[in-house]
């Protein structure tokens, strides 16, 4: 079964612009979860969707929004970009559901790095 | 506080050592708990989940829960230094917030 990927693997923008990552889950998965990793921040949770719907929000401006479509795939949308913004962007998929246990096991793509000059 | 503390290492052990990690978490409505080790450059992948208060073996992985003291751990028995890695502790509330502590930096040494 293939696994959790996301494009871009790398991007290099400047400060003010926007950008748009894409993560495509597991087969069958129907919860995303996107994160940010920075090394002095550890791992900082974004926002989580199941079923097109945003689930759950982290700590982070309204600059920061994501989508999820019918077939799962979500995508993340950073807009006026802030060098402050440089940092790994990591997807995890889960089954999710209402259920708790092992339906939020998540499972992570190999990430975006993101650089803002 | 913060949500989900660990230990702040780096922890070295020598091979075949066993390895503690700790973690403590503050909301006492969380009820899934999970354990995944990152290699640098790569990244999180989940290596044990326990959802019920006490033990859970895999292999040479150990994970222990207590929810009354809202504290869980992984031991690592007969250490290798392929185990060298971040570990990160990641709890799920009801409220479905996952959160993730700040890592453990595990050295194994040959």
């Amino acid at each position: 079964k293939a696994g959790v990927t996301q494009t871009p693997r790398y991007l290099i923008k400047t400060r003010g612009q926007q950008v748009t990552l894409s993560c495509s889950p597991i087969s069958g998965h129907r919860s995303v979860s996107w994160y940010q990793q920075t090394p002095g921040q550890g791992l900082q949770f974004l926002f989580e969707y199941f079923s097109e719907t945003q689930r759950n929000k982290g700590n982070f401006p309204g600059r920061f929004s994501g989508r999820q479509f019918s077939n799962s795939r979500s995508e993340m949308n950073v807009s006026t970009l802030e060098l402050g913004d440089s940092a790994l962007y990591l997807c995890a998929s889960s089954f999710g559901g209402t259920s708790g246990g092992a339906l939020h096991e998540q499972f992570f793509g190999p990430g975006t790095r993101l650089t803002v000059l | 506080q913060k949500e989900v503390e660990q230990n702040s290492g780096p922890l070295s052990v020598p091979e075949g050592a066993i390895a503690s990690l700790n973690c403590t978490y503050s909301d006492r409505g969380s009820q899934s708990f999970f354990w995944y080790r990152q290699y640098s450059g790569k990244s999180p992948e989940l290596i044990m989940s326990i959802y019920s208060n006490g033990d859970k073996e895999d292999g040479r992985f150990t994970a222990q829960l207590n929810k009354a003291s809202q504290y869980v751990s992984l031991l690592i028995r007969d250490s290798q230094p392929s185990d060298s890695a971040t570990y990160l502790c990641a709890v799920r509330t009801n409220a479905g917030k996952s959160t993730f502590g700040d890592g453990t930096t595990l050295t194994v040494k040959p």
